[in-house]
């Protein structure tokens, strides 16, 4: 069984700009979950899809950050303009039923590292 | 939401067991519990969880309290490729009732050869 996919692994950008994460998650994987993981610390969840609906978002920076999931299955994570305090791993995960509190298990991506200059 | 303590880190020689420790005194009757460890440069991996009962698998065991204030992973014969952070959390039921996992610093594993 292929794992989720994340691209591109690494990414450097000055601070300003815009850039793009992409996840293909496991194949009939409903949820979806986007991570920030700053050095040092535990992954932060930022916004978790159900299909191709928001389920949360409540820690999203929606001021710069946007997401998207198209169709229930790819998803795209968006930072325009970048700023240098988002210097992060962003991770990519998946699950097959969000809803069973406790016994769902999620599978996480390689991750996108990204340095803001 | 109950919280979870962890040791920031542990040290332990390869081949030999580690009893990694998790407290948890907040924990509700219907809290799982679940092990997530990441090796470095990479994602999360899910280990293994349990309710109240011990649990096996071909990873780990997981050792729980009688009253599931704390709970134990059991790495029976560690190796090099263990060096990892290892995470205890207890999913939390988030915005719309979905699953939600939070994570904190973990406990980082050292293993000397």
């Amino acid at each position: 069984e292929a794992g989720v996919a994340q691209s591109p692994r690494y990414k450097i950008i000055e601070k300003r700009q815009s850039v793009a994460f992409w996840c293909n998650p496991i194949s009939g994987h409903a949820t979806l979950y986007w991570y920030q993981q700053i050095l040092g610390q535990g992954p932060k969840l930022l916004i978790q899809f159900q299909n191709n609906g928001v389920v949360d978002d409540s820690q999203l920076p929606k001021d710069r950050f946007s997401a998207e999931r198209l169709k229930g299955v790819d998803s795209t994570l968006k930072i325009q303009p970048a700023k240098l305090e988002d210097s992060a791993v962003y991770l990519c995960a998946s699950s097959s039923w969000g809803l069973a509190v406790g016994t769902d298990t999620q599978y996480f991506g390689p991750g996108t590292r990204l340095t803001v200059l | 939401d109950a919280k979870t303590t962890q040791p920031n880190s542990m040290e332990s020689n390869e081949e030999e067991p580690v009893h990694l420790p998790c407290n948890h005194s907040t924990i509700s009757g219907t809290d799982y519990i679940h092990w997530y460890r990441q090796l470095p440069s990479q994602g999360p991996e899910y280990v293994i969880h349990g309710l109240t009962s011990n649990v096996n698998n071909r990873m780990a065991s997981l050792a729980i309290a009688e009253d599931r204030k704390s709970s134990t992973l059991i790495l029976h014969r560690a190796t090099l490729r263990d060096a990892a952070v290892y995470y205890c959390i207890l999913p939390r039921r988030g915005i719309q009732g979905a699953q939600k996992l939070v994570f904190g610093q973990g406990t980082r594993l050292t293993i000397n050869p």
